[in-house]
Parts: structure tokens; sequence; C-alpha cells
């Protein structure tokens, strides 16, 4: 079974500091890795995934992410928070099988102070 | 615009009463996923449509069902509804072709309100 532990529910950080949000995974095959973000009322959109080959991903917006397999971490980062960053932000875990369904972690809420 | 389309947006609907969810895939997506999101449980997939068969079941509750049409659009039918159903219901589709693994793409998403 495969799971994600998203470590702060909420993060703040303050405009043109640095981003990071953490995730943990657990899988019992080779995991395919996803952030999403949600804005307000919105449904999700995929900010950068992982599925083979390079470890560091980079993604839209100025985010990336870096999957370490001896950590279990694929932990999200942006090098200068904006403010239009201010959102949800899910990571999820796939595996390479028929059942290609998206474990979630339970979200982190980001805030960004002026 | 993901390209994925959901109606309605919103529902407003009673106790013991029975809904439809409808989702469109973007064109040429033969899968089509069903999320729920909700306070309490979070972000939980339901069940996965492939070309108008049932591929994987999640936590998907027994008065619950769905079905993918020949046009490879999506219904997700809720009957005996109750007060804890009430969340944000999302479809995602995906091209699952040969080789790669193909990301999902969400819809705007059904918010079910059941007083």
């Amino acid at each position: 079974a495969q799971s994600v532990t998203q470590l702060g529910s909420h993060v703040s950080v303050s405009e043109g500091a640095l981003v990071l949000l953490r995730c943990n995974y657990s899988s019992s095959v080779p995991p395919y890795l996803f952030w999403y973000v949600q804005y307000p009322n919105q449904g999700l959109q995929l900010l950068l995934k992982y599925t083979t080959g390079a470890t560091l991903v980079k993604g839209i917006n100025g985010f990336e992410a870096e999957f370490k397999k001896s950590e279990t971490s694929f932990h999200l980062t942006k090098p200068s928070a904006h403010m239009s960053d201010a959102a949800e932000y899910f990571c999820a875990v796939s595996e390479d099988t028929g059942r290609r369904a998206l474990t979630f972690g339970s979200g982190t809420r980001l805030q960004v102070q002026p | 615009d993901s390209g994925v389309t959901q109606t309605p947006k919103h529902l407003i609907t009673a106790t013991g009463q029975r809904v439809t969810l409808r989702c469109s895939p973007r064109s040429g997506d033969l899968s089509v996923y069903w999320y729920q999101q909700s306070l309490d449980q979070g972000l939980q997939f339901l069940i996965h449509y492939y070309n108008g068969e049932e591929r994987a079941k999640g936590n998907i509750l027994e008065r619950f069902s769905a079905q993918q049409f020949p046009d490879l659009h999506s219904e997700l039918n809720l009957s005996s509804l109750e007060l804890g159903d009430s969340a944000l219901y999302f479809c995602a589709s995906s091209e699952r072709g040969a080789g790669s693994y193909n990301e999902q793409f969400f819809g705007p998403g059904t918010r079910l309100t059941v007083l």
C-alpha cells in the first residue's frame, strides 16, 4: 500500500523567502510522485512530476522538487516566494501498476506575507 | 483550463436524496478518475474507469456508483445521501497510453451540500 505524509499543514513565509514544503512517501514499488496546487474554489493543477530519470524535477511557476529514494522524500522548493503562490499544495504518489489512482497527502496551506 | 468539465458546479440537496454528477474528460482521454475532497478525509480516490470499463475502486461507498459511457463522459451517482457526503467531488482524466505514465488533469469540481 502507498501513502504520503506532508509535514506541516500550514506554512507561512515572507515574500521573497525560500519556500520548502515537505513530502515523504511510502510505496512498495518505485513510485511516481506529483505535486499539485489548488487555488481557492478551483481544481487541482499539476506543478511537477517525477516518473523516472533525473531526480531533480523542475515544474511551473519556478517550483522544483528532488526525489530522494534513500530518504523516501519529494520536497517542493521555490527560491523566492511570490504573493501569488499562496494556495494549498498536495503531494501525491502513484504506482506503475494497473491501478494508477493518486494517493494524496493531507495538503499544506502556504501563506505568503508581504 | 484543464479541458475537463464537470457539471453542475454546485449542488444542494437533502438527506436521503439521490444526485448525479457529470464529467467530460479532455478530448482523447480514455481514463476517468473520481475523487472526493472533504475536510475530515482529505482527497480520496473513489473509482477509475478506462474506455467504459471499471479498472479500480478506492474508498467508494456502496451507496455510490459510477459509469463511463461510449462517448467517454462519466457519471457519479450518489444515493441515500447523508450529511457526511457533503464534499467537493473531482474528476480527472488521462490518456493512459502505452509506455510512460500519463498525468491526470483535474476538472473544477462539483461542490455537494447535503442539508
